[in-house]
């Protein structure tokens, strides 16, 4: 079955320190990749995405993701993370199948920060 | 201001009661979705509407109803064949182009049971 795996619900780290987020998908093709940030009570606010092309993206807020093929794998990092990065992370595939394309999520990565 | 709009903010219903929750969009996309959201789990699709006056069951329509008569528009209605509707609503649109499609969510609607 076609699945997003987000391997930690929680993760702690130090503001200043380095941030990685994990994303596994189960597809055949590359799919459509997506990050997002969800604060509490709000809606989703889009990170990053990848179609295609370079595999290190670039997104809002200092994040950056990088696609990788062998692993199926789409990580989220931020190299210094701010108090305000505290939040839950999303990440979502769109198969492309070439009919109607549906967005999957993963469970969510809730990031605290301690000062 | 481009955007999509949910209202209310938080929405209460009392047994046996139709909710509707309100999802408007100004971006001009066709296609606008409405996902649910429990505590400890991701977005689960419940309808989609990819143009107007047509749209599609998603993977947990049972208690919910929607319409799409005008493009800018889709709004939700929780009935009462919905027995657990306690959750956090999020509307979201598609914006689509030559390189893929990326959706925008509003900001959402808290369902709580009286």
């Amino acid at each position: 079955a076609q699945s997003v795996t987000q391997p930690d619900i929680h993760i702690t780290v130090s503001e200043g320190a380095s941030l990685e987020l994990r994303c596994n998908y189960s597809y055949g093709a590359t799919p459509y990749l997506f990050w997002y940030v969800q604060s509490p009570g709000q809606g989703l606010q889009l990170l990053l995405k990848y179609f295609s092309g370079d595999t290190l993206v670039q997104g809002i807020k200092g994040f950056e993701a990088e696609f990788k093929r062998s692993q199926s794998s789409f990580n989220l990092r931020k190299p210094s993370v701010h108090w305000s990065d505290a939040a839950e992370y999303f990440c979502a595939v769109v198969p492309v199948s070439g009919g109607y394309n549906k967005l999957i999520f993963g469970a969510g990565t809730r990031l605290a920060v301690h000062p | 201001d481009g955007g999509i709009t949910q209202s209310p903010k938080y929405l209460f219903r009392k047994e046996g009661q139709n909710v509707t929750l309100s999802c408007e969009q100004n971006l001009n996309h066709d296609a606008m979705y409405w996902y649910r959201q429990d505590p400890g789990q991701g977005l689960r699709l419940i309808y989609y509407s990819q143009i107007v006056n047509d749209f599609q069951k998603g993977d947990i329509a049972e208690g919910y109803s929607v319409s799409r008569e005008k493009k800018e528009s889709f709004p939700l209605t929780v009935t009462s064949a919905q027995k657990n509707p306690t959750a956090f609503y999020l509307c979201a649109s598609r914006q689509t182009g030559p390189a893929g499609e990326t959706q925008y969510f509003g900001p959402g609607t808290r369902l709580l049971v009286l």
